[in-house]
């Protein structure tokens, strides 16, 4: 079965703080992909990244970038010098690479708060 | 390039009306989701097109829930009766399957109130 665990219901920080948001997913599957989207309190769900399970290298964009670590099963978030944009809740999910219907399961989320 | 697009944005409904959700995926784009976000259940994946053929519908929660895509840009969500419970954001999101790990895109939402 695939699950994706985010036990960070809720997080608060003051800006400019760095913030690191966790994954821990489960899958019996050798490839597959991870994902993390962004939902703004406008509701919209804003697609971040995409990391394939071959990749374990770590990637960066600008103040955002994320640790993908197979031996532990976690795929982590930072958000460097956060800022009062970066409120949102944000998803992690997993798919199936074996299949051409990608069904993405989502994890619960993790509602972060930027204090200015 | 405009991306997934969905309307009504908002709807208020009674209960036992007839709710009718549309969307229109990305052009291009060859599958379909249909999602509902709950404070509850989080995010719900109800059905699945590929190529405008329902593929999974093991997520649609009863009968008074059914989905349509008669064509390659356009879907509807349909519920009838609707109940106080049908209550949430109802998302419609589209990608180009057939290339590994595509990825999913959201349109802005509906947001459906039954009182």
């Amino acid at each position: 079965a695939q699950k994706v665990t985010q036990a960070q219901t809720e997080i608060s920080v003051v800006e400019k703080e760095d913030v690191t948001l966790d994954c821990v997913y489960e899958t019996r599957d050798t490839t597959y992909y991870l994902f993390w989207y962004k939902q703004p309190p406008s509701g919209e769900l804003v697609f971040l990244i995409r990391r394939n399970s071959f990749d374990e290298q770590n990637e960066i964009s600008g103040r955002y970038s994320w640790n993908f670590q197979k031996s532990t099963s976690s795929f982590n978030f930072t958000i460097t010098a956060s800022q009062v944009v970066d409120s949102a809740v944000y998803f992690c999910a997993l798919s199936n690479m074996k299949t051409s219907y990608d069904k993405v399961i989502f994890g619960p989320g993790t509602s972060l708060s930027v204090i200015p | 390039d405009a991306g997934v697009i969905q309307s009504p944005r908002h709807e208020v409904t009674e209960m036992g009306q007839e709710v009718t959700l549309r969307c229109k995926p990305i052009s291009g784009h060859n599958s379909l989701f249909w999602y509902r976000q709950t404070m509850m259940r989080g995010l719900e994946l109800l059905i699945y097109f590929n190529n405008n053929v329902p593929i999974d519908d093991s997520g649609m929660p009863e009968d008074r829930f059914s989905a349509k895509m008669p064509n390659a840009s356009f879907s509807t969500l349909k519920i009838q009766p609707s109940e106080p419970r049908d209550s949430a954001v109802y998302f419609c999101a589209s990608s180009l399957a057939g290339v590994r790990g595509n990825t999913i895109y959201f349109g802005e939402g509906s947001w459906l109130t039954v009182v």
